[in-house]
């Protein structure tokens, strides 16, 4: 079984629906990561949480919300998608600081907005 | 901000040396990571560097030059297997990764 697991895969969706993205880990890491990908542009952070309830921003939150209501779940909403959001989209998880562990990634969810 | 420039591809022969290169510039460096990441595939962690110099994994070697910003992933032996794409993430100083956009490398027999 994955370390960290995402849901769905895969969507397909239109504009101005509202959608949440899952992911849950078993590896007991208390930082969790929602990141997008787009060909050319690389890894960005959305939001990121160091603990059940800690909400931080990333540097492209607009548009998203997230939730951390237990240690292992990590939650990311898009609550009007629209199709500049058709991304792939990856949770991580990581220990705490002063370490030299790094990320760990989901499968990801690819999702697209019609 | 954070700037981190990797080349966009690289082509090599199988059983041949691959360098790819990354170059950066961050306000407050805290550690970079090598990441693979075949296609349609989550990342996974190949390498990580805080100090000077070169951290060797079996086939797969990671230098760093923090005075320079500067790192390289240099892949040997190179296999079909190794066709992926590879990512340079800069660790900041609040813990958080910045990646560079990624180089695919495609492996010929």
């Amino acid at each position: 079984d994955a370390d960290v697991t995402q849901t769905p895969r895969n969507r397909i969706t239109k504009t101005g629906k509202r959608i949440m993205l899952e992911c849950s880990q078993t590896k007991g890491h208390d930082r969790m990561y929602w990141y997008r990908q787009d060909p050319g542009l690389g890894l960005r952070l959305i939001y990121y949480s160091f603990d059940v309830k800690d909400i931080n921003k990333g540097e492209i939150s607009d548009g998203y919300s997230v939730s951390r209501q237990a240690q292992a779940k990590f939650s990311l909403s898009l609550e009007s998608a629209i199709p500049n959001q058709t991304a792939l989209y990856f949770c991580a998880t990581s220990v705490g600081a002063n370490s030299n562990q790094p990320q760990h990634f989901g499968d990801g969810t690819r999702l697209s907005i019609l | 901000g954070q700037n981190i420039d990797q080349p966009t591809e690289m082509t090599a022969t199988e059983g041949a040396i691959v360098q790819i290169n990354c170059t950066y510039q961050t306000s407050g460096f805290n550690g970079l990571f090598w990441y693979q990441q075949h296609a349609g595939e989550a990342p996974t962690f190949l390498s990580y560097n805080v100090l000077d110099g070169l951290e060797e994994k079996g086939r797969f070697s990671s230098f760093l030059s923090r005075s320079k910003g500067y790192s390289y992933l240099l892949l040997k032996e190179l296999q079909m297997k190794d066709s992926a794409s590879y990512l340079c993430a800069v660790r900041r100083s609040d813990y958080k990764l910045s990646f560079g956009a990624g180089t695919t490398v495609t492996v010929r027999a």
